[in-house]
Protein backbone atom coordinates (compact mmCIF):
# COMPACT_ATOMS: atom_id res chain seq x y z
CA UNK A 1 0.00 0.00 0.00
CA UNK A 2 1.47 3.50 -1.10
CA UNK A 3 1.74 6.23 2.04
CA UNK A 4 -0.22 8.78 0.16
CA UNK A 5 -3.03 7.87 -2.31
CA UNK A 6 -4.77 9.99 -4.74
CA UNK A 7 -7.51 9.28 -7.91
CA UNK A 8 -5.79 10.07 -10.94
CA UNK A 9 -8.76 11.53 -12.64
CA UNK A 10 -9.41 12.44 -15.15
CA UNK A 11 -11.62 14.96 -13.77
CA UNK A 12 -13.81 16.59 -15.96
CA UNK A 13 -16.20 19.40 -14.28
CA UNK A 14 -18.35 22.75 -15.80
CA UNK A 15 -16.74 26.03 -15.28
CA UNK A 16 -18.70 27.76 -12.03
CA UNK A 17 -18.61 24.26 -10.05
CA UNK A 18 -17.30 23.22 -7.31
CA UNK A 19 -14.38 20.72 -7.66
CA UNK A 20 -13.41 18.41 -4.61
CA UNK A 21 -10.11 16.54 -4.91
CA UNK A 22 -9.10 14.28 -1.96
CA UNK A 23 -5.87 12.20 -0.46
CA UNK A 24 -5.88 9.32 1.62
CA UNK A 25 -2.33 8.62 3.76
CA UNK A 26 -1.45 5.96 5.82
CA UNK A 27 1.14 7.71 8.31
CA UNK A 28 -0.11 9.15 11.16
CA UNK A 29 3.14 11.11 11.66
CA UNK A 30 2.36 13.78 8.53
CA UNK A 31 1.99 16.86 10.28
CA UNK A 32 2.14 19.28 7.31
CA UNK A 33 0.16 18.74 4.47
CA UNK A 34 0.55 20.36 0.88
CA UNK A 35 -1.68 20.90 -2.12
CA UNK A 36 0.85 21.61 -5.45
CA UNK A 37 -0.56 22.50 -8.95
CA UNK A 38 1.40 21.36 -11.87
CA UNK A 39 0.31 22.56 -15.42
CA UNK A 40 0.86 20.07 -18.79
CA UNK A 41 4.57 20.34 -19.09
CA UNK A 42 5.87 22.53 -16.10
CA UNK A 43 6.98 22.04 -12.68
CA UNK A 44 4.60 21.60 -9.75
CA UNK A 45 3.84 25.47 -7.64
CA UNK A 46 3.01 25.23 -4.18
CA UNK A 47 -1.08 26.00 -4.18
CA UNK A 48 -1.72 25.67 -0.26
CA UNK A 49 0.11 24.63 3.13
CA UNK A 50 -2.18 23.47 6.07
CA UNK A 51 -0.13 22.45 9.65
CA UNK A 52 -2.02 19.55 11.50
CA UNK A 53 -5.92 19.41 11.35
CA UNK A 54 -7.94 21.68 9.94
CA UNK A 55 -9.08 23.72 6.85
CA UNK A 56 -7.48 26.68 5.26
CA UNK A 57 -9.01 29.43 2.70
CA UNK A 58 -7.14 31.18 0.01
CA UNK A 59 -9.31 32.75 -2.46
CA UNK A 60 -11.34 30.15 -4.13
CA UNK A 61 -9.65 26.90 -2.57
CA UNK A 62 -9.87 25.80 0.78
CA UNK A 63 -7.58 23.05 2.09
CA UNK A 64 -9.05 20.93 5.00
CA UNK A 65 -7.51 17.71 6.94
CA UNK A 66 -9.06 15.46 9.05
CA UNK A 67 -5.90 13.89 10.86
CA UNK A 68 -8.30 11.21 12.72
CA UNK A 69 -9.83 9.69 9.24
CA UNK A 70 -6.46 10.24 7.20
CA UNK A 71 -7.84 11.88 4.93
CA UNK A 72 -7.06 15.85 2.91
CA UNK A 73 -9.17 17.65 0.77
CA UNK A 74 -8.75 20.71 -1.73
CA UNK A 75 -12.10 22.41 -2.58
CA UNK A 76 -12.48 24.77 -5.39
CA UNK A 77 -14.96 27.21 -5.10
CA UNK A 78 -16.41 28.78 -8.75
CA UNK A 79 -14.35 26.67 -11.13
CA UNK A 80 -12.32 28.42 -14.07
CA UNK A 81 -11.08 27.22 -17.41
CA UNK A 82 -7.83 28.06 -16.04
CA UNK A 83 -7.99 25.67 -13.33
CA UNK A 84 -7.22 23.02 -15.49
CA UNK A 85 -4.39 21.04 -14.54
CA UNK A 86 -2.91 18.25 -12.20
CA UNK A 87 -3.24 18.68 -8.58
CA UNK A 88 -0.94 17.03 -6.64
CA UNK A 89 -0.74 16.51 -2.61
CA UNK A 90 1.89 16.37 -0.16
CA UNK A 91 2.94 15.53 3.38
CA UNK A 92 6.06 15.64 4.86
CA UNK A 93 6.49 14.68 8.98
CA UNK A 94 7.72 16.81 11.62
CA UNK A 95 11.72 17.65 11.46
CA UNK A 96 11.99 16.39 7.84
CA UNK A 97 12.17 17.91 4.39
CA UNK A 98 11.28 14.75 2.97
CA UNK A 99 8.14 14.84 1.23
CA UNK A 100 5.95 12.35 -0.05
CA UNK A 101 3.97 13.17 -2.79
CA UNK A 102 0.57 11.68 -4.08
CA UNK A 103 -0.03 10.72 -7.96
CA UNK A 104 -1.76 13.53 -9.02
CA UNK A 105 -5.11 14.30 -9.80
CA UNK A 106 -5.90 15.71 -13.56
CA UNK A 107 -8.91 18.46 -13.74
CA UNK A 108 -10.31 19.89 -16.65
CA UNK A 109 -12.64 22.65 -16.06
CA UNK A 110 -15.08 22.92 -19.28
CA UNK A 111 -15.58 26.24 -20.68
CA UNK B 1 15.26 36.10 -10.32
CA UNK B 2 15.17 32.78 -12.74
CA UNK B 3 14.38 30.72 -9.36
CA UNK B 4 15.52 27.22 -9.75
CA UNK B 5 16.62 26.38 -13.33
CA UNK B 6 17.58 23.07 -15.17
CA UNK B 7 19.46 21.92 -18.22
CA UNK B 8 19.03 20.57 -20.40
CA UNK B 9 15.32 20.44 -20.95
CA UNK B 10 15.03 17.73 -23.35
CA UNK B 11 17.49 14.39 -23.78
CA UNK B 12 17.36 11.12 -25.44
CA UNK B 13 19.95 8.59 -25.02
CA UNK B 14 20.71 5.29 -25.65
CA UNK B 15 21.32 2.64 -23.35
CA UNK B 16 24.66 2.37 -21.39
CA UNK B 17 25.68 6.05 -22.10
CA UNK B 18 25.79 8.32 -19.13
CA UNK B 19 24.94 12.00 -18.86
CA UNK B 20 24.77 14.78 -15.95
CA UNK B 21 21.62 16.82 -15.55
CA UNK B 22 22.07 20.04 -13.93
CA UNK B 23 19.83 21.89 -11.86
CA UNK B 24 20.95 25.55 -10.06
CA UNK B 25 18.92 28.12 -8.10
CA UNK B 26 19.47 31.58 -7.26
CA UNK B 27 17.42 32.13 -4.12
CA UNK B 28 20.12 31.51 -1.76
CA UNK B 29 18.03 27.94 -0.35
CA UNK B 30 19.55 25.24 1.73
CA UNK B 31 18.00 22.48 0.86
CA UNK B 32 17.83 20.49 -2.59
CA UNK B 33 15.93 17.81 -4.41
CA UNK B 34 15.89 15.46 -7.24
CA UNK B 35 12.77 14.26 -7.98
CA UNK B 36 11.74 11.98 -11.03
CA UNK B 37 7.85 11.76 -12.51
CA UNK B 38 6.58 8.91 -14.02
CA UNK B 39 2.63 8.07 -15.25
CA UNK B 40 1.04 6.89 -12.41
CA UNK B 41 4.01 6.95 -10.02
CA UNK B 42 3.74 10.66 -8.64
CA UNK B 43 6.84 12.72 -7.67
CA UNK B 44 9.39 10.13 -6.11
CA UNK B 45 12.22 11.46 -4.54
CA UNK B 46 15.98 10.46 -5.88
CA UNK B 47 18.24 12.09 -3.94
CA UNK B 48 18.43 15.21 -1.57
CA UNK B 49 21.11 18.00 0.24
CA UNK B 50 19.69 19.45 3.28
CA UNK B 51 22.89 21.78 2.87
CA UNK B 52 25.91 22.21 1.03
CA UNK B 53 28.08 19.34 1.76
CA UNK B 54 25.69 16.79 2.29
CA UNK B 55 23.63 14.42 0.71
CA UNK B 56 20.82 11.76 1.44
CA UNK B 57 19.35 8.78 -0.66
CA UNK B 58 15.16 9.25 -1.16
CA UNK B 59 12.84 6.42 -2.37
CA UNK B 60 14.60 5.39 -5.78
CA UNK B 61 18.20 6.48 -5.76
CA UNK B 62 19.66 3.45 -7.31
CA UNK B 63 20.90 4.33 -11.05
CA UNK B 64 21.76 7.97 -9.69
CA UNK B 65 24.91 9.67 -8.12
CA UNK B 66 24.43 13.37 -7.34
CA UNK B 67 26.96 16.12 -6.30
CA UNK B 68 26.26 19.46 -4.04
CA UNK B 69 28.55 21.50 -5.65
CA UNK B 70 28.12 24.78 -3.89
CA UNK B 71 25.18 26.36 -2.49
CA UNK B 72 23.28 26.56 -5.64
CA UNK B 73 24.29 23.56 -7.67
CA UNK B 74 22.90 20.38 -7.79
CA UNK B 75 23.42 17.79 -10.04
CA UNK B 76 22.16 14.37 -11.00
CA UNK B 77 24.42 11.91 -12.78
CA UNK B 78 23.12 8.88 -14.64
CA UNK B 79 26.23 6.62 -15.02
CA UNK B 80 25.00 3.80 -17.26
CA UNK B 81 21.33 4.47 -18.48
CA UNK B 82 18.18 2.17 -18.91
CA UNK B 83 15.14 2.68 -20.11
CA UNK B 84 13.46 2.49 -16.66
CA UNK B 85 14.73 5.82 -15.93
CA UNK B 86 12.71 7.17 -19.09
CA UNK B 87 11.00 9.83 -16.87
CA UNK B 88 10.76 13.60 -16.23
CA UNK B 89 12.81 14.92 -13.85
CA UNK B 90 12.61 18.18 -11.76
CA UNK B 91 14.90 19.53 -9.51
CA UNK B 92 13.95 21.67 -6.22
CA UNK B 93 14.80 23.53 -3.54
CA UNK B 94 13.72 24.69 -0.15
CA UNK B 95 14.67 27.82 2.23
CA UNK B 96 14.84 24.98 5.23
CA UNK B 97 14.50 26.48 8.85
CA UNK B 98 10.54 27.53 9.20
CA UNK B 99 7.23 24.95 8.69
CA UNK B 100 5.79 27.06 6.32
CA UNK B 101 8.52 27.10 3.70
CA UNK B 102 7.49 26.72 -0.09
CA UNK B 103 9.66 23.93 -2.49
CA UNK B 104 10.45 25.59 -5.50
CA UNK B 105 10.68 23.84 -8.33
CA UNK B 106 12.26 23.90 -11.66
CA UNK B 107 11.09 23.19 -15.19
CA UNK B 108 11.98 19.33 -15.44
CA UNK B 109 14.07 17.43 -18.16
CA UNK B 110 12.13 15.15 -20.21
CA UNK B 111 14.84 11.99 -20.76
CA UNK B 112 13.77 9.05 -22.98
CA UNK B 113 16.13 6.03 -22.41
CA UNK B 114 16.38 4.02 -26.13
Amino acid sequence: QKEVEQDPGPLSVPEGAIVSLNCTYSNSAFQYFMWYRQYSRKGPELLMYTYSSGNKEDGRFTAQVDKSSKYISLFIRDSQPSDSATYLCAMSTSGTYKYIFGTGTRLKVLA
Amino acid sequence: NAGVTQTPKFQVLKTGQSMTLQCAQDMNHNSMYWYRQDPGMGLRLIYYSASEGTTDKGEVPNGYNVSRLNKREFSLRLESAAPSQTSVYFCASLASGRVTDTQYFGPGTRLTVL
